[in-house]
């Protein structure tokens, strides 16, 4: 039972151009979702966080969209530039319960390629 | 900055044999470590959860026997895989946070574990 999915396993963009990422979730108990990005052989890398008060951040060229009736968040990046390049994970956290940790539950990713 | 180093990077080990992975966080304290595994083209799995001075709360399906957590201080996590086997062969991630309510976790490089 996959509660975060990313449905696109690859997408490819022209540099210069919007990538768009997409993230589905089922838990309606998640209220805080990431994007991390991954090169290979390394840990990811935090990029942006939304809460789920909110439905867009915007940190530089990253924009994280959160639409909570459609449980589903995007991440734009724009201008797109090689050095994206990655595998792109969205995670998603369903608050503290009783005290316990803030685990993340990971989609399987994005690989991202941009294209020079 | 929020660094969190691993080691080693790659290990290949007998089958049978124990072998012992070092999280650390470099420059903050890391009240909380979380330890990931991760297939091929697959999520991030999560294997168990430590506090500080606590015991590891592990995951459904992970045998805490096999795959042994110390969090003996707040810059250090340890992952021992008890008589590894050839499908122990994964690539091992921790990750850490500053507090037990935080969602922001800050990951390490990652360790590949060959199991022959």
């Amino acid at each position: 039972d996959q509660q975060v999915k990313q449905n696109s396993p690859s997408l490819s963009v022209q540099e210069g151009r919007i990538s768009i990422l997409n993230c589905d979730y089922t838990n309606s108990m998640f209220d805080y979702f990431l994007w991390y990005k991954k090169y290979p052989a390394e840990g990811p890398t935090f990029l942006i966080s939304i809460s789920s008060i909110k439905d867009k951040n915007e940190d530089g060229r990253f924009t994280v969209f959160l639409n909570k009736s459609a449980k589903h968040l995007s991440l734009h990046i724009v201008p797109s530039q090689p050095g994206d390049s990655a595998v792109y994970f969205c995670a998603a956290s369903g608050g503290n319960s009783g005290g316990s940790n803030y685990k993340l539950t990971f989609g399987k990713g994005t690989l991202l390629t941009v294209n020079p | 900055g929020a660094v969190v180093s691993q080691h080693p990077s790659w290990v290949i080990c007998k089958s049978g044999t124990s072998v012992k992975i070092e999280c650390r966080s470099l420059d903050f304290q890391a009240t909380t470590m979380f330890w990931y595994r991760q297939f091929p083209k697959q999520s991030l799995m999560l294997m168990a959860t430590s506090n500080e001075g606590s015991k590891a709360t592990y995951e459904q399906g992970v045998e805490k026997d096999k795959f042994l957590i110390n969090h003996a201080s707040l810059t250090l996590s340890t992952l021992t895989v008890t008589s590894a086997h050839p499908e122990d062969s994964s690539f091992y991630i921790c990750s850490a946070s500053r507090t037990r309510l935080s969602y922001e976790q800050y990951f390490g490089p990652g360790t590949r574990l060959t199991v022959t």
